[in-house]
């Protein structure tokens, strides 16, 4: 079946641009993930959506990340005023909603700022 | 959530069998030892998970230290496709579904 779908695969945009990247987690899962992978780095969590219960957005590292989920469906990332330093790729990841089931990720955004 | 200690890099000769080792000696008694995997390019994928017992499946087998303070992840005959970084993580059941903790991973080369 259908994995879980990020668009786009790459983004380049210019700093201070604002950018929306997108998550169509695998139907019928109730937890979203979104985390950041910078080059030769590993996974930080951004953000995190189970059901209807508010999300934990503990990982987002400033008030210029924010991230929307509608039910259970789609996921849209968005940084305002990108800077340098957001380069990297973003993964979304979906599961069931148990603790556990396995993380499903899709294969990421890469984004570059200019 | 409990740490763990997986060596930075690691080298095995293709059809031959790979033991990845993890130490996490101060997992808890309800942890879960998870494994994934990233491929170049690619999002990082499921391989296996365990409590107590050792785990087969498709993709490899999970052997857990009898105190649990370590585990080992087993590739029976590696292939050029098992080229990966392997992440060893817990995850407590009794915490919901919070968000896996990823550490650094064993870079995992395979040569023809």
């Amino acid at each position: 079946g259908a994995g879980v779908s990020q668009s786009p695969s790459n983004k380049v945009t210019e700093k201070g641009k604002d950018v929306e990247l997108r998550c169509d987690p695998i139907s019928g899962h109730t937890a979203l993930y979104w985390y950041r992978q910078r080059l030769g780095q590993g996974l930080e969590f951004l953000i995190y959506f189970q059901g209807n219960s508010a999300p934990d957005k503990s990982g987002l590292p400033s008030d210029r990340f924010s991230a929307e989920r509608t039910g259970e469906s789609v996921s849209t990332l968005t940084i305002q005023r990108t800077q340098q330093e957001d380069s990297a790729v973003y993964l979304c990841a979906s599961s069931l909603g148990t603790s556990r089931s396995p993380l499903h990720f899709g294969n990421g955004t890469r984004l570059t700022v200019t | 959530d409990a740490k763990t200690t997986q060596p930075n890099s690691m080298e095995s000769n293709e059809e031959e069998p790979v033991h990845l080792p993890c130490n996490h000696s101060t997992i808890s008694g309800t942890d879960y030892i998870h494994w994934y995997r990233q491929l170049p390019s690619q999002g990082p994928e499921y391989v296996i998970h365990g409590l107590t017992s050792n785990v087969n499946n498709r993709m490899a087998s999970l052997a857990i230290a009898e105190d649990r303070k370590s585990s080992t992840l087993i590739l029976h005959r590696a292939t050029l496709r098992d080229a990966a970084v392997y992440y060893c993580i817990l995850r407590d059941p009794n915490s919901g579904n919070t968000p896996l903790v990823f550490g650094k991973g064993t870079r995992l080369s395979v040569i023809a």
